[in-house]
């Protein structure tokens, strides 16, 4: 248990829905982030919040829409996805003010687009 | 680029030692780190390495070369439960994670 929880754990989805991933984190951090982790590839960082502003969004296509409400919380919203954009998605949290440097991660949600 | 390259995979048997390496290339250098997931799991944090030389946490131990790029993983007795992919990451001058595929891990009996 790293204090970073993600709902649903499985999501298995068509190409036409809309559902939405869903992180929390119980550590106080004010950092969080969503990453995609496809089998034999490095994680890829998708998106960045730091105080509930969003920092870093590397080219991720439009489909991929994130909302960070509070510094506990953070979505991501799926519509229209791909096929390939099926995946682990991790989240992770940590304390970016040089007081640690670690990021922690939940478990992820294994997406599987039909 | 940025680049971060480690073995895909490595094999090693029960109570022996084994040695992981990983070589980088960032924009800037601000530490590496390297991450244990098991199966199915969220990767969870080993090590983090900022000036060169060894860190010894209990059978784990972390090395860096700066100068060279380099770090490597060192897991001594080697458990069953050791059984996993190891992460290494570069920090950026921008403090993101430059992630490598990881090295998977088989420990046999």
């Amino acid at each position: 248990e790293t204090g970073v929880t993600q709902t649903p754990r499985h999501l298995v989805m068509g190409m036409t829905n809309k559902k939405s991933l869903k992180c929390e984190q119980h550590l106080g951090h004010n950092a969080m982030y969503w990453y995609k982790q496809s089998a034999k590839k490095p994680l890829e960082l998708m998106f960045v919040y730091n105080f509930k502003e969003q920092t870093e969004n590397n080219s991720v296509p439009s489909r991929f829409s994130p909302e960070c409400p509070n510094s506990s919380h953070l979505f991501l919203h799926l519509h229209t996805l791909q096929p390939e954009d099926s995946a682990l998605y991790l989240c992770a949290s940590s304390q970016e003010d040089g007081s640690s440097y670690e990021q922690y991660f939940g478990p992820g949600t294994r997406l599987t687009v039909t | 680029g940025q680049n971060i390259d480690q073995p895909t995979e490595m094999t090693a048997t029960e109570g022996a030692i084994v040695q992981i390496n990983c070589t980088y290339q960032t924009s800037g250098f601000n530490g590496l780190f390297w991450y244990q997931q098991h199966a199915g799991e969220a990767p969870t944090f080993l090590s983090y390495n900022v000036l060169d030389g060894l860190e010894e946490k209990g059978r784990f131990s972390s090395f860096l070369s700066r100068s060279k790029g380099y770090s490597y993983l060192l897991l001594k007795e080697l458990q069953m439960k050791d059984s996993a992919s190891y992460l290494c990451a570069s920090r950026d001058s921008n403090y993101q994670l430059i992630w490598g595929a990881g090295t998977k891990l088989i420990i046999k009996p």
